[in-house]
């Protein structure tokens, strides 16, 4: 069975500060992972994807993620937070061959950047 | 493009009437997904419609039903409504598989379902 962990509901950081949200994955196989980002009352946007390659991925907005298979995690970062990046942070993941298994999500993690 | 376009908005229920949501996916796009976000629960998934036939069901019970019509729209049926079904109901399209493994899914802006 697919799985996703974020274990930070909520992150607090300074604007102008680095930010990490994390995220960690179980599937069978290679995964493929994504990040998405929901601004209130709208639906989730496609922030970064990690298929295969470099293990640093570089997304929309200035952020980035890093696979890591060892540890299973594929953390959000991003060197230098706005406060408009303030939202929910969703962590998503398929196995290669997953069949018709959906892309399985976290429960979230909410940001809140401080001016 | 157009995105995939979610209708109504908002939806005001009681509990053990029927509600149901619609979905129109991206042209080109013939798979359809639904979730359901609950308060603190996350995404949690519901259906998924490929080509019109059902290809995976979430943990729901079955009052929760759909359908996808041959222009690959798709309409999500709630019956009995509960409390409990108030929530925000996402639908997301995506290329079928297995193009869509590697390919983000897009994302309407959601039914925002409450029943009193």
């Amino acid at each position: 069975a697919q799985s996703v962990a974020q274990p930070e509901d909520q992150v607090n950081v300074a604007e102008g500060n680095p930010l990490t949200v994390k995220c960690t994955y179980s599937v069978s196989g290679n995964p493929y992972l994504f990040w998405y980002v929901q601004y209130p009352n709208r639906g989730l946007q496609f922030l970064l994807k990690y298929i295969t390659g470099d293990n640093l991925v570089k997304g929309s907005y200035g952020f980035e993620a890093e696979f890591n298979k060892s540890q299973t995690s594929f953390h959000l970062k991003k060197p230098s937070a706005l406060v408009s990046d303030s939202a929910l942070y969703f962590c998503a993941v398929r196995a290669l061959n997953s069949g018709n298994t959906p892309l399985v999500f976290g429960k979230g993690t909410r940001l809140s950047v401080i001016a | 493009e157009a995105g995939v376009t979610q209708s109504p908005t908002h939806l005001i229920k009681t509990r053990g009437q029927q509600a149901t949501l619609r979905c129109s996916p991206i042209s080109g796009h013939t798979s359809v997904y639904w979730y359901q976000q609950a308060l603190g629960l996350g995404l949690q998934f519901l259906l998924w419609y490929d080509e019109g036939e059902e290809r995976n069901r979430g943990n729901f019970p079955p009052r929760f039903s759909g359908r996808q019509f041959p222009n690959y729209s798709s309409e999500l049926n709630v019956n009995a409504l509960e409390l409990e079904d108030s929530a925000l109901y996402l639908c997301a399209s995506s290329l079928p598989r297995p193009r869509d493994l590697n390919s983000p899914l897009h994302f309407g802006n959601g039914t925002r379902l409450t029943v009193t």
